[in-house]
């Protein structure tokens, strides 16, 4: 199986900041990761998919990059709504896995 | 509009059974690849199986062997059998749509979950 590793767990910052999320897998996955948010008591939305592309609808606030086994998820400038937990995710490998999260919350 | 709608989660007592089920609309079940995504109480997301357009399907390590899934288009619904429940397997379980875009693979739409509780 391949494992996905998230830093931070949690993340407390303000509006308007920038923010960097960081996964890394245990083996190269070339770009095949995605990072999806998720609230709580809603469904997970996809934001990036492929390392890169960003997901029809997605503010471009929003941005993804790596490739191998270091992929990173960047919040340009933090709005109220984006404070949420992230998941990374692999789609090398048929078992899908995802990192354990990144609970981002307001400072 | 696509759509899915979780069913049939509960209490049940360790070692017994329980069928999950996902009413689909806007595509077909056998359109496109169907996954099961499982977050128990305080975790996170965790992967636990998906069955392609052909039919094929694949598990989680930690469902193998116990759960089942399938799928049945005259009703355009996806299943997921659990049998030997264990109390690890509390959680929302979520089906949810993969699609392929540019050769990669993502989760494009997302039910809104329904909560197994396994508990004696």
């Amino acid at each position: 199986d391949i494992q996905m590793t998230q830093s931070p767990s949690s993340l407390s910052a303000s509006v308007g900041d920038r923010v960097t999320i960081t996964c890394r897998a245990s083996l190269p996955i070339n770009r095949y990761l995605n990072w999806y948010q998720h609230k709580p008591g809603k469904a997970p939305k996809v934001l990036i998919y492929g390392a890169f592309n960003l997901q029809s609808g997605v503010p471009s606030r929003f941005s993804g990059n790596g490739s191998g086994t270091d992929f990173a998820l960047t919040i340009s400038s933090l709005q109220p709504e984006d404070f949420a937990t992230y998941y990374c995710q692999q789609c090398y490998s048929t078992q899908y896995t995802f990192g354990q999260g990144t609970k981002l919350d307001i400072k | 509009e696509v759509q899915l709608v979780e069913s049939g989660g509960g209490l049940i007592q360790p070692g017994g059974s329980l069928r999950l089920s996902c009413v689909v609309s806007g595509f077909t079940v056998s359109s496109n690849y169907l996954n099961w995504v499982r977050q128990a109480p305080g975790k996170g997301l965790e992967w636990v199986s998906v069955i392609y357009s052909g039919g094929t399907t694949y598990y989680a390590d930690s469902v193998k062997g116990r759960f089942t899934v399938s799928r049945d288009t005259a009703k355009n619904t996806l299943y997921l059998q659990m049998n030997s429940l264990r109390g690890e397997d509390t959680a929302v379980y979520y089906c949810a749509r993969g699609t392929r875009t540019d050769g990669y693979n993502y989760f494009d739409y997302w039910g809104q979950g329904t909560l197994v509780t396994v508990s004696s």
